[in-house]
């Protein structure tokens, strides 16, 4: 039982370019969400999935775009990246419901 | 627009003190009151959380004070060690039933030894 685990850990991007962070969780958690942690900023919500096939914005959604196809995976995309979104990004899962969310690790993301 | 205020931003307490962090909110929506810690390169943890209908809860040394009317609770971590040392951050959970949550911007917590 891994639990929530991110993909990659650390990256180097430069300014335009796109990648895609990975998330996976193997506790059959309905609720997914996508975080990015700033000194200074606490935790702040950048989408929302409560369910396979949906998701929903958070507090800073802008340049971000996310997809769950798979109930176990829920993907964060950057089209464009901007310095702006140099960051670490955590994943987190939880039942629906469920007071407790469970976090991976993190990806360490610097945009240059 | 932040809806939980976090205080400090750092703390230092010697070992076997009393650490204090406080956190106030602005939605009377909010229906879920938890705390999180984090330790360096490590993602976020479920400490101990609370609901608006309990003012106080204990988990050993860790407890949550909570005042539904002034929209404050606290974190007291009683007879602080060196392995607390980590960053802190209360949150609370929307009741709307989307389960969002929104987070305090973190207290650093270091304990001397």
């Amino acid at each position: 039982n891994a639990g929530v685990t991110q993909t990659p850990k650390f990256r180097v991007l430069k300014t335009g370019q796109s990648m895609t962070l990975l998330c996976a969780q193997d506790m059959n958690h309905e609720y997914m969400y996508w975080y990015r942690q700033d000194p200074g900023m606490g935790l702040r919500l950048i989408h929302y999935s409560v369910g396979e096939g949906t998701t929903a914005k958070g507090e800073v959604p802008d340049g971000y775009n996310v997809s769950r196809l798979k109930k176990q995976n829920f993907l964060l995309g950057l089209e464009s990246a901007a310095p702006s979104q140099t960051s670490v990004y955590f994943c987190a899962s939880s039942y629906e419901g469920a007071e407790t969310q469970y976090f991976g690790p993190g990806t360490r993301l610097l945009v240059l | 627009q932040q809806q939980v205020k976090q205080s400090p931003q750092s703390l230092i307490v010697q070992k076997g003190g009393i650490s204090i962090i406080n956190c106030a909110y602005e939605n009377t929506a909010f229906d879920y009151f938890p705390w999180y810690q984090q330790f360096p390169g490590k993602g976020p943890a479920l400490l101990i959380a609370i609901r608006p209908d309990v003012s106080e809860k204990k988990e050993g040394r860790f407890t949550i004070s909570f005042n539904k009317s002034a929209k404050q609770f606290s974190l007291h971590i009683m007879d602080s060690q060196p392995g607390d040392s980590a960053t802190y951050f209360c949150a609370a959970r929307g009741a709307s039933g989307t389960y969002k949550y929104i987070f305090g911007t973190g207290t650093r917590l270091k304990v001397l030894a």
